[in-house]
């Protein structure tokens, strides 16, 4: 069975410091790992993804995490965050047909 | 393209009563989903539809059903409300294999 485990409920972190996310995960197959983030009153929009390939993904507005299968994690970083970066942060993992979520990480970036 | 619609946005329910919460998208996906978010629980899922015609229960299907109508619309009923499902509810759909999903606004759902 697959599973992600977010062990993180809640980050506060100032603003123009560097945040990391952490993000676990158990597959007895091969994994598709996904980040989304959520907006207050919105639907989870993707960051980023790894399928294959470069174990480093990265997204369009900074974020970027990597693929470790030896300690089965795929943790999300950004070097200097914005206000605007508020957000609940979902790890996910593809199974067959289906998407296993973490239970969310909440940043909060503080001015 | 509107890429996922969730109707409604919001509604009360009384316990015991039904309702149908309606998704449809509109980028030709294969599969579709629905989840219920509840705070510390991050998303579960209800039921998901990996093509048009099929249908399969996901880790929380109890006091639900689904109707895949065609390959754009997947409506989710409540046949009998209960105060445990108060929660907010989104709809989602994927395209090819493992790719990522792509999710509706949601559906705040409150039961008296």
């Amino acid at each position: 069975a697959q599973s992600v485990t977010q062990l993180d409920s809640q980050v506060p972190v100032f603003e123009e410091a560097p945040v990391e996310l952490r993000c676990n995960y158990s597959s007895s197959v091969s994994v598709y790992l996904f980040w989304y983030v959520q907006y207050p009153n919105q639907g989870l929009q993707l960051l980023l993804k790894y399928l294959s390939g470069s174990t480093l993904v990265e997204s369009i507005n900074g974020f970027e995490a990597e693929f470790n299968k030896s300690q089965t994690s795929f943790h999300l970083r950004k070097p200097s965050v914005h206000i605007s970066d508020t957000a609940e942060y979902f790890c996910a993992v593809h199974g067959t047909y289906k998407y296993i979520f973490g239970t969310g990480t909440r940043l909060k970036v503080l001015a | 393209n509107a890429g996922v619609t969730q109707t409604p946005k919001f509604q009360v329910l009384k316990t015991g009563q039904s309702m149908t919460l309606q998704c449809a998208q509109d980028m030709n996906h294969n599969s579709m989903y629905w989840y219920r978010q509840d705070p510390g629980m991050g998303l579960r899922l209800i039921y998901y539809s990996a093509s048009e015609g099929t249908t399969d229960k996901g880790e929380v299907p109890n006091g639900y059903n689904v109707s895949r109508l065609n390959k754009r619309e997947f409506s989710l009923r409540l046949e009998s409300a209960a105060p445990s499902q108060t929660s907010v509810y989104f709809c989602a759909s994927s395209g090819r294999e493992n790719s990522e999903q792509f999710f509706g606004p949601g559906t705040r759902l409150t039961v008296l």
